[in-house]
C-alpha cells in the first residue's frame, strides 16, 4: 500500500460547482498535512495547511480525520482558474524528517 | 526577495554524461530536498538533507548524488548510472523539521532531457 493515496481524476466540473478531493495516508505517526496546487509544467505552490480542527480559506476548506487517516479538500463555487492538479502532502517529523506527496488529483473546471 | 533558485531551467544531456543541477536558497532553511516528477506522475523523493554535511537517500536515490557543504546550497548530480533521467526535477526547502507545521517551498524546477 502506498504511504499516501489520491484519486488521480481527472475531475471535470462546471464552473460554480462544488468539488471534493480525499487523500488517505497509511502511517498513523504522520504529523502535518498540506494541500498544494500544481499548474501544468510548474512547481507546486502551497494552497493551505490542514489543521486538526479543520480550516477554511475563502472558497477552500480542508479537513483532517486522524481516526480514518485521511485529509480532504473542498472547493466551493469552482472557477476556471481552479483548474490544476492538487497534491496532498503528509509529513513525519523526527530524526528522519520526510515529506510524502500524493500523486495528485487533476481538476478541470469548464464553462 | 527570499526564495529558492534552481538552475539551469532546461538542460540537455548526452547519454553517459554526468550533469549537476544547482539549488540555492536564501530562506535560511535547515532542510532541503530533491524530487523527481515524471509526466502525469507524482513527486518522488531522491535525496534530502536536514542539516549541513548530512543527507539521506530517498526512495529513488540510485544514479544520483548530492552534497550539502553549505546551508544554502544542495546540488544534485545525475550520473550516467541513472538509466532514465529525463524528468522534471524539483528542489525544495523547509525550516527546521523539528517543527512539523513548517511548510515546504519549491524552486521553479529544472527540466532534464537526455538526447
Amino acid at each position: 500500500r502506498k504511504e499516501v493515496e489520491q484519486d488521480p481524476g481527472p475531475f471535470n466540473v462546471p464552473e460554480g460547482a462544488t468539488v471534493a478531493f480525499n487523500c488517505t495516508y497509511s502511517n498513523s505517526a504522520s504529523q502535518s498535512f498540506f494541500w498544494y496546487r500544481q499548474d501544468c509544467r510548474k512547481e507546486p505552490k502551497l494552497l493551505m495547511s490542514v489543521y486538526s480542527s479543520g480550516n477554511e480559506d475563502g472558497r477552500f476548506t480542508a479537513q483532517l480525520n486522524r481516526a480514518s487517516q485521511y485529509i480532504s479538500l473542498l472547493i466551493r463555487d469552482s472557477k476556471l482558474s481552479d483548474s490544476a492538479t492538487y497534491l496532498c502532502v503528509v509529513v513525519r517529523d523526527g530524526t528522519a524528517s520526510k515529506l510524502t506527496f500524493g500523486t495528485g488529483t487533476r481538476l478541470q473546471v469548464t464553462l | 526577495d527570499g526564495g529558492i533558485t534552481q538552475s539551469p531551467k532546461y538542460l540537455f544531456r548526452k547519454e553517459g554524461q554526468n550533469v549537476t543541477l544547482s539549488c540555492e536558497q536564501n530562506l535560511n532553511h535547515d532542510a532541503m530536498y530533491w524530487y523527481r516528477q515524471d509526466p502525469g506522475q507524482g513527486l518522488r523523493l531522491i535525496y534530502y538533507s536536514q542539516i549541513v554535511n548530512d543527507f539521506q537517500k530517498g526512495d529513488i536515490a540510485e544514479g544520483y548524488s548530492v552534497s550539502r557543504e553549505k546551508k544554502e546550497s544542495f546540488p544534485l548530480t545525475v550520473t550516467s548510472a541513472q538509466k532514465n533521467p529525463t524528468a522534471f526535477y524539483l528542489c525544495a526547502s523547509r525550516d527546521s523539521p523539528a517543527y512539523s507545521g513548517n511548510t515546504i517551498y519549491f524552486g521553479e524546477g529544472s527540466w532534464l532531457t537526455v538526447v
